[in-house]
């Protein structure tokens, strides 16, 4: 079975630049979430999509950052424009729509912003 | 919203000898708990987890104990080997499958 795929590996950017990530997730998974993590801490939740809809988006700074998932399938984060802060890994992950299930993860993207 | 404490932040511990990772968790309405171990470089990987209806799991020398009382769960690596160090990060889902994690623990076996 493929695991989640994410690209690209890592992208350096000028502040108030644009950038885009992108997820593949698990085939049949029906959630998909996007984390951010700053170095040296945990993983913070960003978005959650349920197929298609968003089901949590409380942490995602919406001023500069949005997302979709278009088909319910692959997605998309967008930062737009950069701020230095932004510097993070951006991991995507995916589970099935069932309780007490795991999500797996991609490798991640490494954002650095300068 | 859920809050998830993770303690130590930093472990050191003599190969063959045991670790222990404790978090506690403030959402009542959480109902599994995952471990992952996490190297440099990588995404998060699912080490073991556990469900609100059981209170003990073991796998090979990884364990798992929740106190869904206290709301607290704890993770417990016995004879420790230079390849276990990373670092760790409990977790609590709760409702919609939102995944909260704590703050992790960076675990050194020195051989």
């Amino acid at each position: 079975e493929a695991g989640v795929a994410q690209s690209p590996r890592y992208k350096i950017i000028e502040k108030r630049q644009s950038v885009a990530f992108w997820c593949n997730p698990i085939s049949g998974h029906a959630t998909l979430y996007w984390y951010q993590q700053i170095l040296g801490q945990g993983p913070k939740l960003l978005i959650q999509f349920q197929n298609n809809g968003v089901v949590d988006d409380s942490q995602l700074p919406k001023d500069r950052f949005s997302a979709e998932r278009l088909k319910g399938v692959d997605s998309t984060l967008k930062i737009q424009p950069a701020k230095l802060e932004d510097s993070a890994v951006y991991l995507c992950a995916s589970s099935p729509w069932d309780l007490g299930t795991e999500a797996f993860f991609g490798q991640g993207t490494r954002l650095t912003v300068v | 919203g859920e809050n998830v404490e993770q303690h130590p932040s930093t472990l050191s511990v003599q190969e063959g000898d045991s670790a222990v990772i404790k978090c506690t968790y403030s959402d009542s309405a959480s109902n599994y708990f995952p471990w992952y171990k996490q190297e440099l470089g990588k995404g998060p990987q699912l080490i073991i987890d556990i469900r609100s209806n059981v209170g003990e799991k073991k796998d090979q020398r990884i364990a798992v104990t929740l106190n869904k009382t206290a709301k607290h769960f704890s993770l417990h690596i016995t004879e420790t080997q230079p390849e276990d160090s990373a670092v760790y990060f409990c977790a609590a889902r709760g409702g919609y499958q939102k995944v909260t994690f704590g703050t992790g623990t960076k675990l050194q076996v020195i051989p």
